[in-house]
């Protein structure tokens, strides 16, 4: 099965510098790459995604890369802000009955 | 117009009871889904529905019972209540499911103390 890994574990950021998390996958078969980012007691919810047919996607301050050939992709936020804090969470998966979790990356913006 | 909805939002029980959550979605999706976020934040698939059929098992314990009324409705059911079940649980449902990818989107959990 796929499996996951999201690097690091934490993050401590200045308001206002960028922040990158990044991820490996295992299954070469996976081609669909969301992320969701979590606030202190709330649900996931969906921030960016990415299939694999492209390399890169931007929305306003996110934008996610993916490397297929080193099974990787990244999330970099700029400009972070403290609404930025939370848990972030990559994920993949070939079909959407079984998305696989990376460990979540806690985000803690400085002001 | 809550899209997923869980009920309830806090449960706190004593070992060896069964408890149930309810889960419902109105986005007219067809697949729903259990997850389990352990104490560390890590989210675990437990079971994935589609038109009420189970595509998923995540070797979750068979005290674990879930059941799908209608394809708005993915429930629940937890038997002998254990320490280690204590965890939020998120529901989730997807448009389609199989070999298509949706974005999955959360119901805002309920979590689970074990006494």
């Amino acid at each position: 099965g796929e499996n996951v890994e999201q690097h690091p574990s934490t993050l401590s950021v200045q308001e206002g510098d960028s922040a990158v998390i990044k991820c490996t996958y295992s299954d070469s078969a996976s081609n669909y790459f969301p992320w969701y980012k979590q606030e202190l007691g709330k649900r996931p919810q969906l921030i960016i995604d990415i299939r694999s047919n492209v390399g890169e996607k931007k929305d306003q301050r996110i934008a996610v890369t993916l490397n297929k050939t080193a099974k990787h992709f990244s999330l970099h936020i700029t400009e972070t802000q403290p609404e930025d804090s939370a848990v972030y969470f990559c994920a993949a998966t070939y079909n959407d009955y079984k998305l696989s979790f990376g460990a979540g990356t806690t985000v803690t913006v400085r002001a | 117009d809550t899209a997923v909805s869980q009920t309830p939002k806090y449960l706190v029980t004593q070992m060896g009871n069964d408890k149930s959550i309810k889960c419902e979605q109105n986005l007219g999706h067809d697949t729903m889904y259990w997850y389990k976020q352990d104490s560390k934040k890590f989210l675990k698939i437990m079971f994935s529905y589609n038109n009420k059929e189970l595509i998923i098992n995540e070797t979750v314990p068979n005290r674990f019972s879930p059941k799908s009324p209608d394809k708005a409705h993915l429930n629940l059911h937890i038997n002998s209540l254990e320490l280690g079940d204590s965890a939020v649980y998120f529901c989730a449902s997807s448009q389609s499911g199989g070999m298509s990818t949706d974005t999955q989107y959360f119901g805002p959990g309920t979590r689970l103390t074990v006494l």
